[in-house]
């Protein structure tokens, strides 16, 4: 079975500051990653993938991943947080196989607070 | 490309009665539509996928006849909530994927039930 795990319930940074947000997955065979955002109330917004290649991924609104296969992680990262960056994060994986009726397991998420 | 959109984005109804949410991709023909289930501060719990023309796929402890779901055409899927509940109060989305492109799935704005 998959799984993905978000260690941390909460992050909180300063604005300008560089951010982190964790994520660790099991999954069967080489594995596809994906981190989503969400605003309150809204549905989940699209930031960047892992699919193959390059194990530094870079997505929407300055953010990028790390794919590290060794430590099964894949961390998000921006280098200077805005406030508007606030919200409600979360890491998907699924296999690299099974056709469109795949599934994606996503961690519980992490709400990122970036203090002006 | 790959807008998925959800109707209504909430509604309010009586203990007893139905609701039906539209889930459409409008750009692009989705092979496969998945619905899932958020409660608040928590993450998305997969209740079934459905694929057009055939019946959905529930996921373990999902009721098959209080979530209907029909998957008419390769744009639409509805989930029908029959006999809503208080406690079928939740947040609602709805994704979308296609053949090829790593069968990403793009997510819809959610629909936020709440049952009186």
């Amino acid at each position: 079975a998959q799984s993905v795990a978000q260690p941390e319930d909460q992050v909180n940074v300063a604005e300008g500051n560089p951010l982190t947000v964790k994520c660790t997955y099991s999954v069967s065979g080489n594995p596809y990653l994906f981190w989503y955002v969400q605003y309150p109330n809204r549905g989940l917004q699209f930031l960047l993938k892992y699919i193959t290649g390059d194990n530094l991924v870079k997505g929407s609104y300055g953010f990028e991943a790390e794919f590290n296969k060794s430590q099964t992680s894949f961390h998000l990262k921006k280098p200077s947080a805005l406030v508007s960056d606030s919200a409600l994060y979360f890491c998907a994986v699924r296999p690299n196989s099974g056709g469109s009726n795949y599934k994606l397991t996503f961690g519980k998420g992490t709400l990122l607070t970036v203090n002006p | 490309g790959a807008v998925v959109s959800q109707h209504p984005s909430w509604v309010i109804c009586k203990s007893g009665t139905s609701v039906k949410i539209e889930c459409r991709s409008l750009d692009f023909q989705a092979t496969t539509m998945f619905w899932y289930r958020q409660f608040p501060k928590q993450s998305l719990m997969l209740m079934a996928t459905s694929n057009e023309g055939s019946k959905a796929t529930y996921e373990q402890g999902v009721e098959k006849d209080k979530f209907l779901i029909n998957h008419a055409s390769l744009t639409l899927s509805t989930l029908t909530v029959t006999s809503a509940h208080p406690e079928d109060s939740s947040f609602y989305i709805c994704s979308a994927s296609r053949d090829g492109a790593y069968n990403e799935q793009f997510f819809g704005p959610g629909t936020r039930l709440t049952v009186l």
